[in-house]
């Protein structure tokens, strides 16, 4: 069962346009939400990332947007650049050490 | 980067034998985590560490088990490899449990 739903799984996005990814959630333990950004053949980095006593959080192009009430949060790219095109992993992290991941979002930035 | 290396990087193997991941860490950082990466299923928990001999299983352990002897170093073994096990391998750390992880760059596995 996936604790954490993450939509779309993939995006096209013209060069300067906003990307918009979705995720959600049903476990209200959680307390930490990462944002992580993986090129091919690397790593997942941490992007941005908020806590659920914040509605947004903004950080150069990068905004989160959390909703409590509706167990949701999502992720804005302003300004998309072709350099921005990777895969996109929400995830969340209930008390204590375990993190859940959403299955990813490719995002592709035309030029 | 949190200095987090995995070896080897990549791996082709046999169904029945066993494989031995490695990853080092530089960061001194507590707690390690062992992720396997498959498509339509993003990054699942296998197993963890909160310190040196101290671990405890994620939400996919089953056919894994993991050794922590000293701080910098988290192995995963598979002792008997499947092909189900075909996947990439990512190891990741961080100082405190609510604190970001840092990932390494995976060990891609291939069982045959």
């Amino acid at each position: 069962q996936q604790q954490v739903k993450q939509s779309p799984q993939s995006l096209i996005v013209q060069k300067g346009g906003i990307s918009i990814i979705n995720c959600a959630y049903e476990n209200t333990a959680f307390d930490y939400f990462p944002w992580y950004q993986q090129f091919p053949g690397k790593g997942p980095a941490l992007l941005i990332a908020i806590r659920p006593d914040v509605s947004e959080k903004k950080e150069g192009r990068f905004t989160i947007s959390f909703n409590k009430s509706a167990k949701q949060f999502s992720l804005h790219i302003m300004d998309s650049q072709p350099g921005d095109s990777a895969t996109y992993f929400c995830a969340a992290k209930e008390t204590g050490n375990q993190f859940y991941f959403g299955t990813g979002t490719s995002l592709t930035v035309i030029p | 980067d949190a200095g987090i290396t995995q070896s080897p990087r990549h791996k082709v193997t046999e169904t029945g034998t066993p494989v031995t991941l490695r990853c080092h860490q530089t960061e001194n950082h507590r707690y390690m985590y062992w992720y396997r990466q498959d498509p339509g299923h993003g990054l699942r928990l296998i197993h963890y560490s909160y310190g040196v001999k101290d671990t405890d299983k994620g939400e996919v352990s089953d056919g894994y088990s993991v050794s922590r002897s000293k701080t910098e170093d988290f192995l995963l073994t598979l002792e008997s490899a499947t092909s189900s096990q075909t996947s990439v391998y990512f190891c990741a750390s961080n100082s405190e449990s609510n604190q970001p992880q840092h990932f390494g760059d995976g060990t891609r596995l291939s069982i045959l």
